[in-house]
């Protein structure tokens, strides 16, 4: 079976632009969750979804936005990014909200110059 | 807001020897997971421990939940290089999951 798969593996954009994030989870699995990984640091919470409904939501600013589709593989959008976005994202997929192990994938690390 | 931390940041310890690793809370948890993140790599689900004072082993790892549900710790005997990584903690109250800093833990041969 495969994994939680995301793309692109690797991402360079300008400070200003937009950016999206893709995510597939593991088949059955109903939630996902994104969560940003600055170097040296653990991961942080942005978001979760759950049959396609926003569950949580991290500190972040509105820049970040996220959605589910229909078949549970999810988004994750930043608008006028900045320097201090450049971090790997890492898409979660688990059965059910709350209380689930997650199953990362492997990230993208998105760079802002 | 919830926060996790963990303790120490770094640990370096001579193959053989014992790790610990110590995450503590800001508030009761329902439950405390366990990660692993290899270098380069991405976090990886080690353990899930749900009761107070619940007490769990993996081979030569083990893991505690502390009575309060407000602190854990993982505990490896006799380290090998395959431990290398970063562990984390990640506590669940709600529908958030919080990971702590994480321990890197470097093991010379």
């Amino acid at each position: 079976d495969a994994g939680v798969t995301q793309s692109p593996t690797h991402l360079i954009k300008t400070r200003g632009q937009h950016v999206t994030l893709r995510c597939s989870p593991i088949s059955g699995h109903k939630s996902v969750s994104w969560y940003q990984q600055v170097l040296g640091q653990g991961p942080q919470f942005i978001f979760q979804y759950y049959e396609k409904e926003e569950r949580g939501r991290g500190n972040f600013p509105d820049r970040f936005s996220a959605r589910q589709f229909p078949n549970y593989s999810s988004e994750l959008n930043v608008n006028a990014l900045l320097l201090g976005d450049s971090a790997l994202y890492l898409c979660a997929s688990s059965l059910g909200q709350g209380n689930s192990p997650l199953h990362f994938g492997n990230g993208t690390r998105l760079t802002v110059t | 807001g919830q926060q996790v931390m963990q303790i120490p940041q770094y640990q370096h310890v001579q193959e053989g020897e014992d790790f610990t690793t110590y995450c503590n809370s800001s508030t009761t948890l329902s439950n405390i997971q366990w990660y692993k993140q290899r270098p380069g790599g991405h976090p990886v689900f080690l353990i899930q421990l749900v009761k107070s004072g619940e007490v769990k082993k993996q081979k030569r790892l083990t893991f505690q939940f502390g009575e309060a549900k407000k602190n854990s710790s993982l505990h490896i005997t006799a380290t090998q290089t395959t431990d290398v990584g970063t562990y984390f903690c990640a506590g669940n109250a709600g529908n958030m999951l919080t990971f702590g800093g994480g321990t890197r833990l470097m093991v010379k041969p």
